[in-house]
């Protein structure tokens, strides 16, 4: 099976500042069509998950442009610019390389 | 609008059975590989089955093979997860999914597994 393995963020982040996390996997995520298969999810307290990216960079329908992924292969990175309240959560990392689908344990993200 | 509604949640012993339904709109279901993904409370995400748009594939974690069985009735745009022999590691929060590139989850629905 694939390890996702998340960061950890020194919270809390204050509103306005920047954010990143970083996630790694035990196995290149790069799919013979080229695309690297890596989400982003953030669950807002109380809530399902919501995708952010998707393919590694690509911004899901509807999400801020403060939103932006990026990464090679084996190492991922989210960035969250100017971050709001609104943003508190828990960011995952899934692969969708391969079966078992796994995901990072998660990054809690607090704001200030 | 995209909506996934999850039912058929709730409290059960260990060792029974539960069917979980997503009745799926806004969308054309036929078009979407689908899947279940797990919360344990307080815990984090994990995946538990994927089907294919059209049904013929399925896949599972080796934790639930043989106990659980993901299916689908595309005509009522409906998924379906049979969840037998339960354990009380099963308890978790269910969503149905809808995979692929922008994917989507529902709200979720509780399973107890519990004596």
């Amino acid at each position: 099976d694939i390890v996702m393995t998340q960061g950890v963020l020194p919270n809390p982040v204050p509103s306005g500042e920047s954010a990143s996390i970083t996630c790694r996997s035990s196995k290149s995520l790069v799919y013979k069509d080229g695309k690297t298969y890596l989400n982003w999810f953030l669950q807002r307290p109380g809530q399902s998950p919501q995708l952010l990216t998707y393919w590694m960079s690509t911004r899901a329908s509807g999400v801020s442009d403060r939103f932006s992924g990026s990464g090679s292969g084996t190492y991922f990175t989210l960035k969250i610019s100017r971050v709001r309240a609104e943003d508190a959560g828990v960011y995952y990392c899934q692969q969708v390389r391969e079966y078992p689908r796994t995901f990072g344990s998660g990054t809690k993200l607090e704001i200030k | 609008e995209v909506q996934l509604v999850e039912s058929g949640g709730g409290l059960v012993q260990p060792g029974r059975s539960m069917k979980l339904s997503c009745a799926a709109s806004g969308f054309t279901f036929s078009n979407y590989g689908m899947a279940w993904v797990r919360q344990a409370p307080t815990k984090g995400l994990e995946w538990v089955a994927t089907i294919s748009y059209d049904g013929s594939s399925t896949y599972y974690r080796d934790s639930v093979k043989g106990r659980f069985t993901i299916s689908r009735d595309n005509a009522k745009s409906t998924l379906y997860l049979q969840m037998n022999s339960l354990r009380s590691e099963d308890t978790a929060t269910y969503y149905c999914t809808r995979e692929g590139a922008n994917a989507y989850w529902g709200q979720g629905t509780l399973v107890t597994v519990s004596s």
